[in-house]
């Protein structure tokens, strides 16, 4: 069974920059690829990046690419989402996610509000 | 705009069946990737309730099941129960995108 916790929920003021973090127990982290997804308010689900805790190789979304760093600690492994000038439009739910032998695991999300 | 198009509601009522579609395309689901199901209530993180196209997570029960055929998937609920009201999201990965794609959702409703 794998497990992730991700970091407590936050609020940014406009053009600042988030951190989020996920650690992950249960299984052998550098065998895991870590996928980051956002829920807005009311709104589906969006694939952000995924990188691989093995080698550090990253995919990103386009859309978000010139904005979104994902990085990887194995030594207390631990996967970040860094996500830099905040707009309004950032506000949601973030959520960290792996596949292991096929079943997908999820944490319980970071709650992000941007405001002024 | 989702990669992946689902119905954007369906209703029921209690007792009966319902299946929600799932339509991708040949770069995801055509292409072989397999096609996970999820439940989410309200204020929750979403939960698999299929993962690999048709098998079920542990406590997951056997009313629900999945599908997969060409571009397209489906899920199926039999025997609806009012705990079974919630948003259903399909997710596959995409070759183009190379990354996860869902679908926008689909809203239950045990009427």
């Amino acid at each position: 069974q794998v497990h992730l916790v991700q970091s407590g929920g936050e609020v940014k003021k406009p053009g600042a920059s988030l951190k989020v973090s996920c650690q992950v127990s249960g299984y052998t982290f550098t065998s895991l690829g870590i996928n980051w997804v956002r829920q807005a308010p009311g709104q589906g689900l969006e694939w952000m990046g995924w990188i691989s805790a093995y080698n550090g190789n990253t995919n990103y979304a386009q859309k978000l690419q010139d904005r979104v760093t994902l990085t990887t600690d194995t030594s207390t492994s631990t996967a970040y989402l860094e996500l830099r000038s905040l707009i309004s439009d950032d506000a949601a739910m973030y959520y960290c996610a792996t596949q292991y032998q096929l079943l997908p695991y999820w944490g319980q999300g970071t709650l992000v509000a941007v405001s002024s | 705009q989702p990669v992946l198009t689902q119905p954007p509601s369906v209703s029921r009522a209690p007792g009966q069946r319902v299946t929600i579609s799932c339509t991708g395309s040949s770069s995801n689901i055509g292409a072989g990737y397999d096609v996970h199901w999820y439940q989410q209530l309200p204020g929750t993180a979403p939960k698999a309730v299929i993962y690999g196209n048709n098998n079920r997570p542990s406590g997951v029960p056997d009313r629900i099941s999945g599908s997969k055929s060409g571009t397209s998937a489906s899920l199926a609920i039999t025997g609806l129960q009012a705990e079974d009201e919630a948003d259903y999201y399909c997710q596959s990965y995409d070759s183009s995108l190379s990354g996860w794609v869902f679908g926008g959702g689909t809203k239950l409703t045990v009427l």
